[in-house]
């Protein structure tokens, strides 16, 4: 089993719908959580951090399931411009930097 | 301005020909790391470092080098490429600590033939 797995998609959906990703985790010692999108051939940059309270940045929001392992993120009234590759990010925190990401995955919104 | 940088971008080389990829960042961050990106894979670590002359191994260091022998350097050397060795190559800095961001350079795309 992979160490943090997501759905690799792609997802298609229309401009306006909601989508959500999930990314569950094997490791249970798991400590900060992350989103990061890529868009194509390009380097991956920090979409949000995901905090136990769960977090909201305009139409993103990221929450965190500690008992289930898991970690979502919910894109409302998608745009074009989130066309992208959605990476979660899990630190293991064992006293090094270890940052496990998950293969990604693939959004394709439509006008 | 705050940056990654990744040299060279696109490099097409042959097997065994050792060669070197360099990574610099400006932001005097402690952890810097490589990671190698691959299709279905998504990005698999290959070693990291915490700090000057402090570097471990990740997930796939096998065929690969590092050295830390300044803050803002973390280079990777191929001594002996292979064609399993051709990918999409990152470099990544973070901030010490557990919530920090990590900034990743532009990418180093290798191909061995």
């Amino acid at each position: 089993r992979k160490e943090v797995e997501q759905d690799p998609g792609p997802f298609n959906v229309p401009e306006g719908a909601t989508v959500a990703f999930n990314c569950t985790y094997s490791n249970s010692a798991s400590q900060s959580f992350f989103w990061y999108r890529q868009d194509c051939r390009k380097e991956p940059k920090l979409l949000m951090s995901v905090y136990s309270s769960g977090n909201e940045d305009g139409r993103f929001t990221a929450q965190l399931n500690r008992a289930s392992q898991y970690i979502s993120l919910l894109i409302r009234d998608s745009k074009l411009s989130d066309s992208a590759t959605y990476l979660c990010a899990v630190n293991m925190g064992t006293g090094g930097f270890k940052t496990i990401f998950g293969a990604g995955t693939r959004l394709f919104v439509k006008a | 301005e705050a940056q990654v940088t990744q040299n060279p971008r696109y490099l097409i080389t042959v097997t065994g020909k050792k060669l070197t990829v360099t990574c610099s960042q400006n932001m005097n961050h402690e952890y810097m790391s490589w990671y190698r990106q691959d299709p279905g894979l998504g990005l698999r670590q290959i070693y990291y470092s915490m700090n000057v002359e402090v570097t471990d191994k990740g997930d796939v260091p096998e065929g690969y080098k590092v050295s830390r022998k300044e803050k803002r350097n973390f280079p990777l050397i191929l001594e002996s490429p292979s064609p399993n060795q051709t990918s999409l190559y990152f470099c990544a800095s973070s901030a010490q600590g557990l919530n920090t961001e990590a900034f990743f350079g532009q990418g180093t795309r290798l191909t061995v033939v």
